[in-house]
């Protein structure tokens, strides 16, 4: 039991659309960073939100959009869907820049 | 930019056999580094994290790891593996505050044979 939930588990989209995926943590942490996995890769960070402020990002473009509220849930919002954007997407309380509990992920299909 | 390298992409190892998994890590000054564990269809746990100090660390489930500044390397080692130590193993680093994520390798998948 990580106290990170995702949801939903699996989804599958069509490309150009938008999907929002959800993470909560129980933790208490006010650090929420989120991963994408691609299939046999290691994860790539996408970005980190502190304090409902994103303050790190990765090689994302901006059509990968977070938002964190202020019981530290938070969104990973994607616009414009792509057949690549089809990975595992993480979510990880961190800590001074640890990820130390990670959700089980939500694995996105795009077609 | 700081890089991971994990050379083994399979590594195959007898029910109580020791174990270690290999990873060298590119950045110019001494960076934070880590381990974690993925299992099938779950995601990521911390195994240890070594940011100063001793070069020695120790973690759960009876792993530990060695920084080794000349070699540039962070080996994971357990004395002696059990069948459900099989999963992908990741190697990661970070850099300054965090803010810039982890950089983590492209794992090692892990095979116990009985």
């Amino acid at each position: 039991e990580t106290g990170v939930t995702q949801s939903p588990t699996h989804l599958i989209k069509t490309r150009g659309q938008q999907v929002t995926l959800r993470c909560s943590s129980q933790s208490g942490h006010n650090t929420v960073s989120w991963y994408q996995q691609a299939l046999g890769q290691g994860p790539q960070f996408i970005f980190q939100y502190y304090r409902e402020e994103e303050n790190g990002r990765g090689n994302f473009p901006p059509r990968f959009s977070g938002l964190q509220f202020p019981n530290y849930s938070s969104e990973l919002n994607v616009n414009a869907l792509e057949l690549d954007d089809s990975a595992l997407y993480l979510c990880a309380s961190t800590q001074a820049g640890t990820p130390l509990h990670f959700g089980n992920g939500t694995r996105l299909t795009v077609t | 930019a700081q890089s991971v390298t994990q050379p083994d992409i399979h590594i195959t190892v007898s029910e109580g056999a020791s174990l270690e998994l290999r990873c060298n890590y590119s950045y110019g000054a001494t960076p934070y580094l880590f381990w974690y564990v993925q299992s099938p269809g779950q995601g990521l746990q911390l195994l240890l994290k070594y940011f100063s100090g001793d070069t020695l660390v120790q973690g759960i489930k009876g792993f530990e790891a060695e920084f080794k500044r000349s070699q540039s390397s962070f080996n994971l080692r357990k004395p002696s593996v059990h069948w459900s130590d099989a999963a992908e193993y990741f190697c990661a680093v970070v850099t300054g505050g965090g803010a810039d994520g982890l950089t983590f390798g492209k794992g090692t998948h892990l095979i116990i044979q009985p």
